[in-house]
């Protein structure tokens, strides 16, 4: 199975801040990528899909770039509403996997 | 309104079986793959199983294969998970999700999940 890996695994930062976050899969998944959002409590919200493409109704703070083994999810400018935990997954085979997730602080 | 509701969590005694449900409404059910995803107290997400719109294909995670099954009734919109010899380690709160495809995709929408957790 594909590994995928985030970096880092807490990040602490302010309302206003730009922030990125990494993930790197362990063999090429092309842009098979999605990014995920989740609060305490509550189920994930798909953010990111295909790499760099907005899921409907989501920010446009929010983007992701990136191909191959290396991908990285940025906002632009940080919201109170953002300070969640946020998990990429590789969709590039029939057992997709997911990152073990970055949690997103307030400094 | 797109809606996924879980159901038939509880506690169980390891080694025993039970069945969860997702009861899917809002959208056509039949077009699309579904997801079972998995999130132990304080952990990250684990994806566990898929099956295709048709039943044709199923696949599963390594912690699971040989003790989960997953599998759909497309007559009344609903996915099923059947688990087998439980352990501990299975704890966890599971989540059914729609793919944003047929099959072996992301998942574009979840359910707010139902708990299990095994104990004796």
């Amino acid at each position: 199975d594909i590994q995928m890996t985030q970096s880092p695994s807490t990040l602490s930062a302010s309302v206003g801040d730009r922030v990125t976050i990494t993930c790197r899969a362990s063999q090429s998944i092309n842009r098979w990528l999605a990014w995920y959002q989740q609060k305490p409590g509550k189920a994930p919200k798909l953010l990111i899909y295909k790499t760099s493409s907005l899921e409907s109704g989501v920010p446009s703070r929010f983007s992701g770039s990136g191909s191959g083994t290396e991908f990285t999810l940025t906002i632009s400018s940080l919201q109170p509403d953002d300070f969640a935990t946020y998990y990429c997954q590789h969709y590039s085979s029939t057992t997709p996997t997911f990152g073990q997730g970055t949690k997103l602080e307030i400094e | 309104q797109m809606q996924l509701v879980e159901s038939g969590g509880g506690v169980v005694q390891p080694g025993r079986s039970l069945r969860l449900s997702c009861a899917a409404s809002g959208f056509t059910f039949s077009n699309y793959g579904m997801h079972w995803v998995r999130q132990a107290p304080g952990k990250g997400l684990e994806w566990m199983a898929i099956i295709s719109y048709d039943t044709s294909e199923k696949y599963y995670a390594d912690s699971v294969k040989g003790r989960f099954t997953i599998s759909r009734d497309n007559s009344k919109n609903t996915l099923y998970l059947q688990m087998n010899s439980l352990r501990p380690e299975d704890t966890a709160m599971y989540y059914c999700a729609k793919d944003s495809g047929s099959g072996y995709s992301y998942e574009d929408y979840w359910g707010q999940g139902t708990l299990v957790t095994v104990s004796s």
